[in-house]
């Protein structure tokens, strides 16, 4: 089964306005770590956002939030007021396991935002 | 700048041929990691060493190895190589003491197999 998925090959969205990437993820771990990464086509990785399992708070780092649904098993990303230089790929992980060992994230397959003028 | 360094950007070989690619962690991480990105297996876990000892293995090939240095450096051996070996791979690097902390990603190593 897959641990984390990504249902959107590809977005659009208009230059300013909201998007919301989804990501659903499987654990049967109570601790473990959701992490969105960007992926411009200059090929780097890039980290976004963190939210704990733990974390009764939704996760904010400026432009981004991350929506966390723990009964629904869910993490979406939020990002505010778009920009062109948001256009990217951008990926969901998560990381298991108990606290204090910083295993390996498993990532989404990816979805693909366009932001268009 | 993540500050995890790797080497060679580019590497062009030949099936059969073996290659090492060769990962700086960001100064004072312990942990390093190595993923594969494919077009068709996306973003793949190779191997974790925390503080040169082998700490989680994924979906590595047997001709596939890699260790870290006493200077925490890693390098990634791949030999016999496969025109299906052709893909992005990532190193990337973190402390290695807490479970929430990120991982800093190098900017990948582009290896082609012709």
């Amino acid at each position: 089964a897959q641990k984390i998925t990504q249902t959107q090959p590809g977005m659009f969205v208009q230059e300013k306005e909201a998007v919301t990437l989804d990501c659903t993820y499987d654990t049967s771990d109570q601790s473990y770590g959701l992490f969105w990464y960007k992926q411009p086509s200059s090929g780097e990785m890039i980290f976004l956002i963190y939210q704990g399992s733990y974390d009764e708070q939704n996760a904010t780092e400026g432009r981004y939030s991350l929506n966390f649904q723990k009964a629904r098993k869910s993490a979406n990303l939020v990002i505010s007021a778009s920009q062109l230089g948001d256009s990217a790929m951008y990926f969901c992980a998560m990381r298991e396991g108990q606290s204090g060992s910083a295993r390996q994230l498993t990532f989404g397959s990816g979805t693909q935002l366009t932001v268009l003028p | 700048d993540s500050g995890v360094t790797q080497t060679p950007k580019h590497l062009i070989t030949a099936t059969g041929q073996r290659v090492t690619l060769r990962c700086s962690p960001r100064s004072g991480d312990l942990s390093v990691y190595w993923y594969q990105q494919s077009l068709d297996q996306g973003l793949q876990f190779l191997i974790q060493y925390y503080n040169g000892e082998e700490r989680a293995k994924g979906n590595i090939l047997e001709r596939f190895s890699a260790q870290q240095f006493p200077d925490l450096h890693s390098e990634l051996n791949l030999s016999s190589l496969e025109l299906g070996d052709s893909a992005l791979y990532f190193c990337a690097s973190s402390l290695g003491g807490t479970h929430g902390e990120k991982l800093f990603f190098g900017s990948g190593t582009q290896l082609s197999v012709l």
